[in-house]
């Protein structure tokens, strides 16, 4: 069965880079695109982008210019940078599964609090 | 892109049914079969509970059901439950430019 882990820094100066890392583990890295979502406190998701495993992109347009999402798939590992954080991107932010072939996200990792706060 | 447009809340009483809506454009949910909706419990990271406008995930309920017309999908939750109490939020792809956008979220209540 597949799991998600995913980690990185929880708090996060403005104008400060948000790094995430999310781990694939129990299943096939090949074949589907890795996402992440994010959830502001109280607010609803905001898909930012995905990654498949030949480094294939796409974002959300409106967080682009700021976003870098890659892979690393010898440690079956994928990671969001989102550069010059504000407190708007005060989140949870979740990794997420999508098969290549398919239209939704069937695996989610817990998520991982990430504040913005001088 | 904006966020498809949900009603902030629904409700009803145990065994009674309740009916989400979740509105967009002709470019995400009126020009895409591939429209999903997700269950939140607080606290917790999403669950697939339609997938493709009306199918359903290996182990989620008959009483979750989907469907679509024009840009307008919805989310129909028959025989209610108390564990169905959460927050569910709609998702579309929009080929244009190979994304997806979610819904502002709905919170149904068992009364």
């Amino acid at each position: 069965q597949v799991q998600l882990q995913q980690w990185g820094a929880g708090l996060l100066k403005p104008s400060e880079t948000l790094s995430l890392t999310c781990a694939v583990y129990g299943g096939s890295f090949s074949g589907y695109h890795w996402s992440w979502i994010r959830q502001p406190p109280g607010k609803g998701l905001e898909w930012i982008g995905e990654i498949n495993h030949s480094g294939s992109t796409n974002h959300n347009p409106s967080l682009k210019s700021r976003v870098t999402i890659s892979i690393d798939t010898s440690k079956n590992q994928f990671s969001l940078k989102l550069s010059s954080v504000t407190a708007a991107d005060t989140a949870v932010y979740y990794c997420a599964r999508r098969d290549t072939s398919k239209y939704y996200m069937d695996v989610w990792g817990k998520g991982t609090t990430v504040t913005v706060s001088s | 892109q904006s966020a498809l447009t949900q009603p902030p809340s629904a409700s009803g009483s145990p065994g009674q049914s309740v009916t989400i809506s979740c509105t967009g454009t002709s470019s995400d949910v009126g020009g895409s079969n591939y429209v999903s909706w997700y269950q939140q419990h607080p606290g917790k990271a999403p669950k697939l509970m339609i997938y493709e406008v009306s199918k359903r995930p290996s182990g989620v309920p008959d009483r979750f059901s989907g469907f679509k017309s024009g840009n307008t999908a919805s989310l129909t939750v028959s025989g209610l439950q108390a564990e169905d109490e959460a927050d569910y939020y709609c998702c579309s792809y929009a080929d244009s430019n190979n994304s997806y956008v979610f819904g502002t979220g709905a919170k149904v209540t068992v009364l």
